[in-house]
């Protein structure tokens, strides 16, 4: 199985800053024929299903705010919010879609510092 | 725009099978493949398993010999059996659909709101 592991566990982060998630594949997650990243993010708030934020490692799902971006490539990868408000109060989690079984990292929990 | 919706029992005994029913509106069975992914209190997201609407599967090994999923195109539901059950498996569980993309399978682009299943006597 790729093992997907997050850092941090959890941070706090004032309104209007920055807020860095880190996500690591146990092996490298880049389809060759096609040069695409197989890494997901999902926002859960609490009480609700995981949201999907960005996928192919980069790409923002319609409807995301622009302050949500991603980036990384090979195994490691990085959940930006470029300037933290209220309702991204969260767990964000990693999940590689390059081979079954399907696996997601532990989760970010997003705190208001 | 796909909507899904878990159905099922909230409460299942020790040892029985657990049983679970997503049912998909605003678009067509055919066009994604449909999984069951559980999240267990206070803990991560697993990922259960798969199916298409041909009836192609695919489970996670940790699960697999006690796994089922089934899919019935008419209504427009698939479904999950998970057998002998455990406190273990006491977890929120969700369907979501995954679709298709440069000939393999993609994130997940559609979730439902979940099912709470409490494996208890």
């Amino acid at each position: 199985d790729i093992v997907m592991t997050q850092s941090p566990d959890s941070l706090a982060v004032s309104l209007g800053e920055r807020a860095t998630i880190n996500c690591k594949s146990s092996q490298s997650i880049l389809y060759s024929s096609n040069s695409k990243q197989y890494l997901a993010w999902y926002q859960q708030r609490p009480g609700q299903p995981p949201r999907l934020l960005i996928y192919w490692a980069s790409i923002r799902e319609s409807g995301v705010p622009d302050r949500f971006s991603g980036s990384g490539s090979g195994t490691d990868f990085t959940l930006t919010i470029s300037s933290l408000q209220a309702e991204d109060v969260a767990v964000y989690y990693c999940q590689q879609y390059y081979t079954t079984p399907w696996t997601f990292g532990q989760g970010t929990k997003v705190e208001i510092k | 725009q796909v909507q899904l919706q878990e159905s099922g029992p909230g409460l299942v005994k020790p040892s029985e099978t657990l049983s679970l029913t997503c049912t998909v509106s605003g678009g067509s069975i055919s066009s994604y493949y449909w999984n069951w992914i559980r999240q267990s209190p206070g803990n991560g997201l697993e990922w259960i398993g798969y199916i298409y609407y041909t009836g192609s599967t695919d489970y996670n090994p940790s699960l697999k010999s006690r796994v089922t999923i089934s899919v019935d195109t008419s209504k427009n539901q698939f479904s999950l059996k998970l057998s002998s059950v455990t406190a273990a498996d006491t977890a929120a569980y969700y369907c979501a659909g995954q679709g298709v993309e440069m000939a393999t399978l993609r994130y997940f682009d559609y979730w439902g709101q979940g099912a709470l299943v409490t494996v208890s006597s």
